[in-house]
């Protein structure tokens, strides 16, 4: 079956960095995004990687093995803004999102 | 502003009654999607659309139904509602269904309760 797998939550100190680890199984692969979603709110677009590496955005950076079907993201710098959710989407063979279930991102001063 | 437009915001609805939800976007995005999160899962694909005058069944279809006859209009009906489609629904659409990054654009989304 298919499957994305992503901590419930996580705490991080503003100021610091904190790393969202994300592992999928898909049947074919077209891409790995990374949305955030405020409580409440829509989902919004932050980053794509099909390629292996590193893709870097700001303070936003999004890391790609699919060999280990395995991403990150790394928020450095972190403000009491990236009080989120982060929710992880590996693209199968069909073009179809597969959706983790997010990662809560609590920030304390 | 350019976006997507989602209409009732949230809804009471008893069971059994019928709803449409509206969802409209002027971004001549090609591709609409209609979604549904619930509290410890992640989003799930109800039906979508990759153009207008087409409809395909997502993860979890039954109990909705879609209509696509023009290419900002995506209404998601539910012809009998039931208890277990409480839920927040997002309606998405992206400039097409494959290539590229393909970046999915949400609507605010709608908060269903069904009693």
């Amino acid at each position: 079956g298919q499957n994305i797998d992503q901590p419930t939550e996580m705490t991080a100190t503003e100021g610091a960095i904190v790393q969202i680890n994300c592992t999928y199984q898909t049947s074919g692969f077209n891409g790995l995004f990374w949305y955030q979603q405020h409580a409440g709110e829509a989902p919004t677009f932050l980053s794509y990687n099909v390629l292996d590496g590193l893709e870097e955005k700001g303070r936003f950076s999004s890391f790609l093995s699919r060999s280990k079907g395995y991403s990150y993201l790394l928020l450095k710098e972190l403000q009491m803004k990236d009080s989120a959710s982060y929710l992880c989407a590996a693209r199968d063979s069909n073009y179809q999102l597969i959706w983790g279930a997010g990662t809560k991102l609590i920030i304390k001063p | 502003i350019a976006g997507i437009t989602q209409a009732p915001t949230s809804q009471i609805l008893a069971a059994g009654r019928r709803m449409t939800l509206r969802c409209t976007q002027d971004m001549r995005h090609n591709a609409m999607y209609w979604y549904r999160q619930d509290l410890g899962l992640g989003l799930r694909l109800i039906h979508y659309s990759n153009t207008a005058g087409t409809t395909g069944k997502g993860e979890v279809p039954d109990g909705y139904s879609v209509s696509r006859a023009n290419t900002d209009d995506f209404p998601l009906t539910l012809a009998s509602a039931v208890p277990s489609q409480t839920s927040v629904y997002f309606c998405a659409s992206s400039p097409d269904s494959s290539s590229g990054a393909n970046v999915l654009t949400f609507g605010a989304g709608s908060r269903l309760t069904v009693l």
